[in-house]
């Protein structure tokens, strides 16, 4: 399994930009695809999108024109941005993994970081 | 689009006794159908992958099948620490992950 570890501001304000972090080991970042997944509080999963290397991403189709990931490996971290946020967007963020080339399932979980939005 | 509808939405029962989860699909899928458990404050931890391959240090009391449309995961004897809610999650080529809406097991 991967060590992850999310950061980020746990307060945003409606209409602005979410911004987290994903902090990864660094042996993982070339054999390893990293996802953002959300949880509103009581309720289900909802996958937010994934990038392998920067070769390699993709976005939940509901989310896509609001939703920005990058990878900095210098820094071993993968990032999210989510643009343009509301209330709908408070949930537990978490950032996840998977062997690429096997990413039908995600073995590696990190322990989730809250975000509200409010004013 | 993919839907995946699990039940029941809560499950009650005692240790011991036997667990079966179901996951339904709104669409024949693959066998990309995983299962994971999640404990409140934890996050969702895999338990079955591909329908039926147990994750890495999982019990073997937990078993997953099926096909198609149909999906189960069962526990074939509950211990206390197996009370949880349970996701199953299919992944798509497009990529995609569907997520059912869970069912939680609670001590009857």
């Amino acid at each position: 399994q991967v060590p992850l570890q999310e950061s980020g501001p746990r307060l945003v304000e409606p209409s602005e930009t979410l911004s987290l972090t994903c902090t990864v080991s660094g042996d993982s970042i070339s054999t390893h695809s990293f996802n953002w997944i959300r949880q509103p509080a009581g309720k289900g999963l909802e996958w937010i999108g994934r990038m392998y290397l920067t070769v390699n991403i993709n976005y939940n189709p509901s989310l896509k024109s609001r939703v920005t990931m990058s990878l900095d490996t210098s820094k071993n971290q993968f990032s999210l941005r989510l643009t343009s946020v509301t209330a709908a967007d408070t949930a537990l963020y978490f950032c996840a993994s998977c062997r690429w080339g096997r990413c039908d399932y995600l073995d590696s979980w990190g322990q989730g970081t809250p975000v509200t939005v409010s004013s | 689009e993919l839907v995946l509808t699990q039940s029941p939405v809560t499950l009650s029962l005692s240790p011991g006794e036997r667990a079966t989860l179901s996951c339904r699909a709104s669409q024949s899928i693959t066998g990309y159908l995983a299962w994971y458990q999640q404990k409140t404050g934890q996050p969702p931890r895999l338990l079955i992958y591909g329908t039926s391959t147990r994750g890495s240090g999982i019990p073997d009391r937990f078993s997953g099948r099926g096909s198609g449309t149909e999906f189960t995961l069962t526990i074939s004897r509950l211990e206390p620490e197996d009370f949880a809610v349970y996701y199953c999650q299919h992944y798509s080529n497009s990529p995609m992950y569907t997520f059912g809406q869970g069912t939680k097991l609670e001590i009857k």
